[in-house]
């Protein structure tokens, strides 16, 4: 997975809890890319950060979704009030510039499961 | 706007033999990117290869080829000589190259078994 590291990698919680997903790209990567799968889906472009810097968030949930990366420390999208429906594997990417041709190199994945 | 489109049901070969994994697509972009990963049992994704829309040559990589036929808009996957480790959901995805990120639209994924 070429050092992308997330955790939790499995988080369980209950309906109206907050979730926090972290994100520690690979080293001397700044840019850091969130994607949402479904059951039985491919993965959905949740936002795309820079340190500090929220450059294209077109895929977020406009309420209860948040993402952050700091300058430093991970990356974090966290997930408040959470309902069954946001149940789903949640990854993310990094990439050492932005770009269409530059490969994103994937972390393992954080998988959320609201009861 | 993107799309890409998988369609197949599952997919079954033969251990060493060849399969194709389709994968068409649709954008009003110039330029583009295209790019196929694995999704083994275990979850992480795995990048496998790599088209660029201008690129004169079909990309390969090891038993991976991409099949790119831009007049068609498909980008099929062809893996040669399959093994069992190749058991695993495929996704297809692109890009747009006159956007300032690597912003991906996957398709649904293809899923692939391999028999012994």
């Amino acid at each position: 997975n070429a050092g992308v590291m997330q955790n939790p990698r499995h988080l369980v919680r209950r309906r109206g809890q907050e979730a926090r997903l972290r994100c520690s790209p690979v080293k001397g990567h700044s840019h850091v890319y969130w994607y949402r799968q479904l059951p039985e889906e491919g993965l959905k472009f949740m936002v795309y950060l820079q340190k500090e810097n929220i450059i294209d968030e077109s895929g977020m949930p406009k309420e209860r979704f948040s993402a952050e990366f700091p300058k430093e420390g991970p990356s974090i999208l966290r997930i408040q009030q959470v309902v069954r429906g946001d149940s789903a594997a949640y990854f993310c990417a990094s990439s050492p510039r932005g770009g269409a041709t530059g490969e994103l190199f994937f972390g393992e994945g954080s998988r959320l499961t609201v009861l | 706007a993107q799309k890409i489109t998988q369609t197949q049901p599952g997919m079954f070969v033969q251990e060493k033999e060849a399969v194709t994994l389709d994968c068409t697509y649709d954008t009003s972009d110039p330029s583009y990117g295209l790019f196929w990963y694995k999704q083994p049992s275990s979850g992480e994704m795995i990048f496998l290869i790599y088209q660029g829309s201008y690129d004169q040559q079909n990309a390969t990589e090891g038993r991976y080829s991409l099949n790119f036929q831009k007049a068609r808009k498909s980008a099929n996957l062809v893996i040669s000589a399959s093994q069992l480790g190749d058991s695993a959901m495929y996704f297809c995805a692109m890009t747009s190259s006159t956007g300032a990120n690597s912003k991906l639209t996957f398709g649904k994924g293809i899923t692939l078994s391999v028999r012994p």
